[in-house]
């Protein structure tokens, strides 16, 4: 799996767009960027997950530059509720994920 | 709503005492699940693949024998923690995906905190 490298720690002031990135630069033709978060206490929950081609849901939007070096996860209008820890995670599927220490994002008011 | 329903949400138990934990798919049948377990401050770490009608494969480190994963239906997996001790006081998740296409997103059920006194 290729390494993935993200800031620590975010914030965001609520209302604006919070926007995550996240480095892979020795991703490779066949894995997938998929980002999670974990809200505290909770499981994680799936954000969004794309190949090469930016995807948009209706939780967040993912820009996968055109090298796939490097992505950035978009939540457009963050809301207190959006305070978590975010995971982006490089894999060609999703058996056996392995998580990182991802970005604890926290939304001020 | 929730596609993956862990229960319990919280346990106690004494060490020494077996606790088990279930892992139910909703709606829709797995064929295999994974168990997480995360310390406070830390990441999730994945312990086992849970495989339907077959012995579930675990991740280096993590002791078989103790930690009893049962896989007997395709909506239901199970985690025993056997001879609890402190140090197994932790956060274990489970989760799936949709079955049929690897690259669809895994759900993950809301944990179980277990506290061994």
């Amino acid at each position: 799996d290729a390494k993935t490298t993200q800031p620590p720690s975010m914030d965001c002031a609520e209302g604006r767009a919070a926007n995550l990135p996240c480095n892979h630069s020795t991703i490779s033709g066949n894995e997938y960027v998929y980002w999670y978060r974990q809200i505290h206490s909770q499981g994680p929950q799936y954000i969004i997950h794309g190949l090469k081609n930016n995807e948009t849901n209706e939780m967040a939007s993912l820009i996968i530059t055109e090298d796939r070096k490097s992505s950035t996860l978009i939540l457009p209008h963050a809301t207190l509720r959006d305070t978590a820890v975010y995971y982006c995670i490089v894999r060609v599927n999703n058996e056996k994920l392995t998580f990182g220490t991802g970005t604890r994002l926290t939304i001020i008011p | 709503g929730a596609v993956v329903s862990q229960h319990p949400s919280r346990v106690i138990c004494k060490s020494g005492t077996s606790v088990k934990i279930e892992c139910r798919s909703l709606d829709f049948q797995a064929t295999t699940m994974f168990w997480y377990r995360q310390f406070p401050k830390q990441s999730l770490m994945l312990m086992a693949t849970s495989n339907e009608g077959s012995k579930a494969t675990y991740e280096q480190g993590v002791e078989k024998d103790k930690f009893l994963i049962n896989h007997a239906s395709l909506t239901l997996s199970t985690l025993t923690v056997t001879s609890a001790h402190p140090e197994d006081s932790s956060f274990y998740i489970c989760s799936a995906r949709f079955p049929g296409v690897v690259t669809s997103p895994l759900h993950f059920g809301n944990g179980t905190r277990l506290t061994v006194t």
